[in-house]
């Protein structure tokens, strides 16, 4: 068990750039969920998977956000056209379909 | 609609002391999972505790105990004989058993500050 694992851990991008983030779940584990936290606050669900198939998204997830997972395996979030108001740490959650929900480190994004 | 509310932005404890943290939730569910994160600045998201809503038992694990008041719809969080480890950021939260799994909704979170 090596754990949930995001990537980048930081992205410093400009206003207007698309930017996407890597998650590798834990092995065996069918759900993984994407959550989004900015400085206090307490993490804001923006979508979830079980196994490749994307069975819930948050009226947060707008259209130039876009998440993906092939295979079942990992999952990218993509978010175009970003705007100062997408700087939060996106985090990403995996469960071995139950309740229990490992979370990564997350991906810090700031738009300039 | 479903939420969590935790009425304390800030605390503090000295070392080896108590300290009680408290959340509130309002869901219509009958069925549903409660817990508390820890983040501490590494941002990684540790789970404390779990108690499952049909249990009427409080949970405990090692230093930290809950009281879980069903019908007041309240969850606090005790931490006894406190240390440095301990200051994080503490989060209360909660998903539905069932249905839509994908919905943990959480407060907006506890500072905790352990001081020496």
């Amino acid at each position: 068990d090596t754990g949930v694992s995001q990537n980048p851990r930081h992205k410093i991008t400009k206003r207007g750039q698309n930017v996407t983030f890597r998650c590798d779940p834990i092995s065996e584990h069918n759900r993984l969920y994407w959550y989004r936290q900015t400085l206090g606050q307490g993490p804001e669900f923006l979508t979830y998977f079980q196994n490749e198939a994307q069975l819930e998204k948050s009226r947060l997830l707008s259209d130039r956000f876009s998440a993906e997972r092939p295979k079942g395996s990992f999952s990218t979030l993509e978010i175009q056209r970003t705007e100062q108001g997408d700087s939060a740490m996106y985090l990403c959650a995996s469960s071995p379909q139950s309740e229990k929900l490992f979370f990564g480190s997350g991906t810090q994004l700031s738009v300039l | 609609a479903q939420t969590v509310t935790q009425s304390q932005p800030e605390m503090s404890v000295q070392e080896a002391e108590t300290v009680t943290l408290s959340c509130t939730y309002d869901t219509s569910e009958s069925n549903y999972y409660l817990f508390w994160y820890k983040q501490p600045p590494s941002r990684q998201m540790i789970l404390v505790i779990r108690q499952e809503a049909y249990k009427q038992q409080n949970a405990t694990e090692n230093r930290f105990s809950v009281n879980f008041q069903k019908a007041a719809k309240s969850f606090s969080l005790k931490i006894s004989d406190s240390q440095l480890g301990d200051t994080a950021m503490y989060f209360c939260a909660f998903i539905n058993y069932g249905g839509s799994q994908g919905n943990l909704i959480f407060g907006k979170g506890t500072k905790l500050s352990v001081k020496p």
